[in-house]
């Protein structure tokens, strides 16, 4: 069975400074993707960042980067620059069936 | 624009009631999943088609079910409501059935009273 597990329902951050959003997974799938969702108030899905697991090397895109564990089956999000606009909810997700964490607020304080 | 729509946007129906939600995927996009969201949780994950032919269910009720028609829009259907299914429900297409990223729709809040 697959399971995604966001063990911090919360977290916090200024503007301007980085924050790291935890992930950890299990699946018996040899090949599988990872992926970021990102949930903002108007509540529309975001991708923000996916991650292949065949892939050694650490997905980014913009201020937005993963921390990819295989051996651990962790998979963080860190953002970096952290802007008003990034305060929303942020899941993690996983193939083969695309199953959801629980999710991460966000806030984000002048 | 994620190019997945969802029909309604809104829907208030009483309790008992059958209600019947509609997705267009993105063009050329076979898979489409159905998720449910209740206030402030996370996405359930329903069930998935491909070309038509179911591929995975979840944690899906026996009072829902759903299909994906020839031209790949699908229906989710929920039957004898209960004010528990109030929800927000998406709708997510992608391109294969699995390993790859998937595009999610509006969604359609229900409100069952």
């Amino acid at each position: 069975a697959q399971t995604v597990t966001q063990s911090q329902p919360e977290m916090s951050v200024q503007e301007a400074e980085t924050v790291t959003l935890s992930c950890t997974y299990d699946t018996s799938e040899s090949d599988y993707y990872l992926f970021w969702y990102k949930q903002p108030p108007s509540r529309q899905m975001i991708l923000v960042i996916r991650q292949e697991a065949y892939k050694q090397q650490n997905a980014t895109e913009n201020r937005f980067s993963v921390n990819f564990q295989k051996a651990a089956k962790s998979f963080s999000l860190k953002i970096s620059d952290s802007q008003l606009g990034d305060a929303a909810m942020y899941f993690c997700a996983l193939t083969d069936k695309l199953i959801f964490g629980t999710g991460t607020r966000l806030q984000v304080f002048p | 624009d994620s190019g997945v729509t969802q029909t309604p946007k809104h829907l208030i129906t009483a309790t008992g009631q059958r209600v019947t939600l509609r997705c267009s995927p993105r063009s050329g996009d076979l898979s489409v999943y159905w998720y449910q969201q209740s206030l402030d949780q996370g996405l359930q994950f329903l069930i998935q088609y491909y070309n038509g032919e179911e591929r995975a269910k979840g944690n899906i009720l026996e009072r829902f079910s759903a299909q994906q028609f020839p031209d790949l829009h699908s229906e989710l259907n929920l039957s004898s409501l209960e004010l528990g299914d109030s929800a927000l429900y998406f709708c997510a297409s992608s391109v294969r059935p699995t390993n790859t990223e998937a595009f999610f729709g509006q969604g359609t809040r229900l409100t069952v009273v």
